[in-house]
């Protein structure tokens, strides 16, 4: 059972267009935290976000936990956005589940 | 400022031979340490997690072990690869409440 379901699983936007990613899960927990995976593999902590909204320069992350759900809006987008998306929460046993992710692609 | 480094970058083994992914972390005390594994196209799976020196908890049972036997480090291991563990290993360290990722090793068995 995947703990962490993510959507979509891809998206293509011309760039400026924006982007809302969504995430949900069926585990209790009270830790969100967003990724973003470079081609090479190599994840960035994009924001964590145990509930409410939460922002840093064109990226708005918004949880509500008792829904179970949270979302990544990214607004004007750039080429350089493209990569995938990871929704990760944890568990009450230290353990970090992942979603498959969103896969990016900001064309000119 | 925390730094994370992992090594090698990457591997390329034998089914059956040993391996060993080493993960080391500089400017924490006492971190909860993590691996992680991605096949090509998969998901990403926590498999091991540590809170202190020698203490080791298994997440998902892959052939596969670990060990902490400094502060700063942690290993991972095998005596004998499986072609299904190729793929991507990542180490993270737990700052607060969040969770910071090292470069990874790329891993393929042949």
């Amino acid at each position: 059972e995947q703990q962490v379901q993510q959507s979509p699983a891809s998206l293509v936007l011309q760039e400026a267009e924006n982007a809302e990613l969504q995430c949900s899960f069926s585990i209790f927990t009270n830790q969100v935290q967003w990724f973003y995976q470079r081609p090479g593999g190599r994840l960035v902590s994009l924001l964590y976000n145990p509930s409410g909204t939460k922002q840093s320069g064109r990226l708005t992350s918004t949880t509500v936990i008792k829904e179970r759900r949270s979302s990544l809006h990214i607004s004007s987008s750039q080429i350089t956005d493209s990569g995938t998306y990871l929704c990760a929460t944890m568990s009450n046993y230290n353990v970090l589940y992942f979603g498959s992710g969103t896969k990016l692609t900001v064309e000119p | 400022a925390q730094t994370i480094h992992q090594w090698p970058v990457a591997e390329i083994k034998a089914v059956g031979s040993p391996l060993s992914l080493g993960c080391t972390i500089k400017g924490k005390s006492s971190p909860n340490l993590y691996w992680y594994w991605q096949a090509t196209g998969g998901t990403l799976q926590q498999l091991f997690y540590s809170i202190t020196v020698g203490q080791v908890e298994s997440v998902v049972q892959l052939n596969l072990s670990a060990s902490r036997p400094k502060d700063d480090q942690f290993i991972l291991s095998t005596e004998k690869l499986l072609l299904s563990h190729s793929g991507f290993y990542l180490c993270a360290w737990k700052g607060g409440r969040e969770q910071y990722f090292g470069p990874g090793t790329r891993l393929t068995v042949l």
